[in-house]
């Protein structure tokens, strides 16, 4: 088992409509996780950076951390062209190196 | 402005070259990376460094060479031992928390360099 998994897409959905993007991960000592957007062509930029368990809300993004079922989710709320990206989610424990997703491929529907 | 800077935006190496990409920060970060980045691969670290003149490898390292001289720079050189370049180079920095042997805390990216083997 990989010890991130995320969808790779792509994921297509109409402007306006509600994101749900989501990774599942299999090491329990995972505690720091991130979201992470990337344009094509372009370096990956923070989103979301959230510890252990909860929800994270900065505008129209809401990051979701339930560490029992070790599945984390990001929700883009009234989505935009502009957020059409691909999206990776990376995690890590303390005193350990970042793991990546592969990142979900996004396409926002004008 | 502060950031972290790649140069250049794009390369084109012969095989059995050895070129460097450059990597400078002006975010004061002590921590810098390098990564790699191929379609439906995902990011794979290369090399980090967590402070200057100490550096170490990471998942794949092999083909590949790092210095840290200074705060604000970490070069990868690729070197033609390096069976596969062509790809999209990415390097990152982050401040390491103390306690860590390697960094736990949020990294920022550069724009990427895309290389390309002719």
């Amino acid at each position: 088992q990989k010890e991130v998994e995320q969808d790779p897409g792509p994921l297509s959905v109409p402007e306006g409509a509600i994101v749900s993007l989501n990774c599942t991960y299999s090491n329990s000592a995972f505690q720091y996780f991130m979201w992470y957007r990337q344009y094509s062509r372009k370096g990956p930029e923070l989103l979301m950076y959230t510890y252990s368990s909860g929800n994270k809300e900065d505008g129209r993004f809401t990051a979701q951390v339930d560490k029992s079922s070790k599945y984390i989710s990001l929700f883009i709320r009234d989505s935009q062209p502009s957020d059409s990206a691909t999206y990776l989610c990376a995690m890590s424990a303390r005193d350990d190196k970042i793991i990546f997703g592969k990142g979900t491929r996004l396409h926002i529907l004008p | 402005d502060g950031g972290i800077t790649q140069s250049p935006k794009y390369l084109f190496r012969k095989e059995g070259q050895n070129v460097t990409l450059s990597c400078e920060q002006n975010l004061n970060h002590d921590a810098m990376y390098w990564y790699r980045q191929d379609p439906g691969q995902g990011l794979r670290l290369i090399y980090y460094s967590q402070i200057v003149n100490d550096f170490q490898k990471g998942d794949i390292a092999e083909g590949y060479s790092v210095s840290r001289e200074k705060k604000e720079s970490f070069p990868l050189t690729v070197t033609s031992a390096q069976k596969n370049p062509t790809a999209f180079y990415l390097c990152a920095s982050s401040i390491p928390r103390r306690s860590s042997r390697m960094s736990t805390d949020t990294q920022y990216f550069g724009p990427g360099t895309r290389l390309t083997v002719l």
